[in-house]
């Protein structure tokens, strides 16, 4: 089972919102990690959204919109990434990264389609 | 602004070696912890290295363990990779990136005889 899971596609409307979800496998316990979210849109290097460990230590990339953030559901182990008043700019490819035994480890990313 | 631009890529037969470079400018480069990464075509991100910010502490992936090797040259603001006995597995675009926030452009590396 991967150290972390994405949802391979996901699709949102203009204006509305959408949830990125990111899994730790079990035993790998989503409280105690710092999640970072990239976004990474075709022929381009990926882009520092954010780093969210708890409502109280967080960090956003500079420049990134107030419509990026983060959270966690602990009781489902998961990461997640909301994007709200969803905008066509947004569509790309989202990944999500933790620091796990001793290197970065990335989920497979999720391809956000807004239509 | 924080810069980093990545050098050295190309074809390179398998079994063979290249090295990437990634000079990096805008920040203090002795600060901080750097990274390469690569994304073969059309797949996802795949960590393959750290180095701390002196060069004492260095992590590899398994997939690259024996085979790569990062350095650093603090006096050149610059970060290497040393990659040998190359696959076509190897085949990805390389990045380097600043500790957790900032990423190059990538350099391409085409693994085939």
């Amino acid at each position: 089972q991967a150290v972390l899971t994405q949802p391979a596609s996901l699709s949102a409307s203009p204006g509305a919102s959408a949830s990125l979800t990111c899994t730790l496998r079990s035993g790998i316990n989503v409280v105690t990690y710092n999640i970072y979210w990239y976004q990474q849109k075709p022929g381009s290097p990926p882009q520092y959204l954010l780093r969210y460990r708890s409502d109280s230590d967080k960090h956003s990339g500079s420049g990134v919109p107030s419509r990026f953030s983060g959270s966690k559901d602990a009781s489902a182990n998961v990461g997640i990434l909301l994007i709200s008043g969803l905008q066509s700019e947004d569509e790309a490819d989202y990944y999500c990264m933790i620091w796990y035994s001793s290197g970065w480890v990335f989920g497979g990313g999720t391809k956000l389609t807004v239509l | 602004e924080v810069q980093l631009v990545e050098s050295g890529g190309g074809l390179v037969q398998p079994g063979g070696s290249l090295r990437l470079s990634c000079a990096a400018s805008g920040f203090t480069f002795s600060n901080y912890e750097m990274n390469w990464v690569r994304q073969a075509p059309g797949k996802g991100l795949e960590w393959v290295s750290y180095i701390s910010n002196s060069g004492s502490t260095i992590y590899y992936a398994d997939s690259v363990k024996g085979r790569f090797t990062i350095s650093r040259d603090n006096a050149k603001n610059s970060l290497y990779l040393q990659m040998n006995s190359v696959g076509a597995e190897d085949t990805a675009v390389y990045y380097c990136a600043r500790n957790t926030d900032s990423w190059g452009q990538g350099a391409l590396v085409t693994v085939s005889s």
